[in-house]
């Protein structure tokens, strides 16, 4: 079965706090994606990864690093975590016109 | 710069018709996506047109595209209390990134 898994699926943290959201796929797609969902904002890229090796900047990717060692994981990491960065964040990876996404990671940073 | 609206609520009368309507400014986009998320859940593809198209027909789903107003509409029959949830449109350009509009609360009452 087609799969996007994030762990974990839910986070509270304090600010200041490192943390990587983990995001791993199993259709051996070569596009991963970060986006985090906010009210009234929609869906807004933090990074993206065309390969391994291979990542680049979204519209918001500021507190935000990315890695990606191998095809299948991408994993967000947040250095220093700041409340801004509360949200629900969502992996996807994508192959010719589909985008699957993951389940969500609510994160909340007192 | 690219941007996606859409109106933030509609509320429906089970049975009935729902037209959810979306704007996009970037012309080039290639492909034009409707996604719905349920409460707690990720984002699901309903339905996709590509842009050389005008009208996509998939069951209760009617996508109509007006490429010279940059217009898209996603109209639902029979709408379901099952069908509550927010949609979101996007539209690409090569169908990795995705620019999503800021999504429509769908509320079905009986």
């Amino acid at each position: 079965e087609a799969q996007v898994t994030q762990n974990p699926r839910y986070l509270i943290t304090v600010t200041g706090k490192k943390l990587t959201v983990t995001c791993s796929q199993n259709m051996n797609h070569e596009y991963m994606s970060w986006y985090r969902q906010d009210p009234g904002l929609g869906l807004r890229q933090i990074y993206y990864s065309m390969n391994v090796e291979v990542t680049d900047k979204g519209d918001v990717p500021e507190g935000y690093k990315v890695s990606r060692k191998e095809k299948r994981n991408f994993p967000l990491i947040l250095e220093s975590p700041s409340p801004n960065q509360t949200s629900l964040y969502f992996c996807s990876t994508s192959d010719s016109y589909e985008q699957y996404f993951g389940p969500g990671t609510r994160l909340t940073v007192t | 710069g690219e941007d996606v609206e859409q109106s933030l609520f509609l509320s429906v009368r089970e049975g009935d018709s729902s037209v959810i309507n979306c704007t996009y400014t970037d012309s080039s986009s290639t492909y034009l996506y409707w996604y719905k998320q349920e409460p707690g859940a990720g984002l699901q593809l309903l339905t996709y047109i590509f842009s050389n198209m005008d009208m996509k027909q998939d069951q209760r789903l009617t996508v109509l595209l007006n490429k010279k107003d940059k217009h898209l509409s996603l109209r639902i029959a029979d709408t379901q209390t099952g069908d509550s949830a927010i949609y979101f449109c996007a539209e690409s350009y090569n169908t990795d990134k995705l620019i999503f509009g800021t999504g429509t609360r769908l509320q079905v009452f009986p």
